[in-house]
């Protein structure tokens, strides 16, 4: 069962445009969201995240944003650099601050940026 | 140094070789993850290490075996595979366990077991 889904396998979007990946979640008791993104032969680099008490957080080119009652979130990339073409995985973790929090996957949605 | 290194970047192995996965970071971090993850799917917990200490097992065969032997080292023992195991295995840390704090992941061993 597929806690943390991203619906979109892929995504392609022009240079310089906005990127909107989503990602939708079915437990409501997550209280903390990241996105990881990955290149080929890499492992996951963490990018941004947000508390479950926010709904919006933005660093640089990066904004996610959290609508709980939704149990939906989204990153945009604005603008969109080819450099950006990668897997993103969207995360979830329960118990956020407990000694046994865990990190949950989505299955990632490739991001191609078209120069 | 933000660097998490595993060693091999790929091994092939058979089903009665004895092998092992290593993992170094040299951050502080104070606790230690194992990942295992199949082509097109999400990265799974394996085990999780918080001061050294065996904290997370996610009921993970017994032919995986982590071992910690310092703050700074993780390594995953394998024996007795199967095919089914073949996965990119990822290793990852972050400054305390439990907090939710970023993790930092090494690039990966791909593991084929024949």
């Amino acid at each position: 069962d597929q806690q943390v889904k991203q619906n979109s396998p892929s995504l392609s979007v022009q240079e310089g445009r906005i990127s909107i990946l989503n990602c939708d979640y079915t437990n409501s008791m997550f209280d903390y969201f990241l996105w990881y993104k990955k290149y080929p032969a890499e492992g996951p680099t963490f990018l941004i995240s947000i508390s479950s008490i926010k709904d919006k957080n933005e660093d640089g080119r990066f904004t996610v944003f959290l609508n709980k009652s939704a149990k939906h979130l989204s990153l945009h990339i604005v603008p969109s650099q080819p450099g950006d073409s990668a897997v993103y995985f969207c995360a979830a973790i329960l118990d956020y601050t407990g000694a046994n929090s865990k990190l949950t996957f989505g299955k990632g949605i490739t991001l191609s940026v078209r120069p | 140094d933000t660097e998490v290194t595993q060693t091999p970047k790929h091994l092939v192995m058979g089903m009665t070789n004895k092998k092992s996965l290593k993992c170094e970071q040299h951050m502080g971090h104070r606790a230690m993850y194992w990942y295992k993850q199949k082509a097109k799917k999400p990265p799974e917990l394996m085990f999780v290490y918080s001061y050294e200490k065996l904290s997370i097992n996610e009921s993970v065969p017994s032919r995986f075996s982590p071992e910690c032997p310092n703050s700074s080292l993780l390594n995953l023992h394998l024996h007795a595979l199967q095919p089914e195991d073949s996965a990119l295995y990822l290793c990852a840390s972050s400054q305390e366990p439990g907090q939710g704090d970023t993790q930092y992941f090494g690039p990966g061993t791909r593991l084929t077991v024949l």
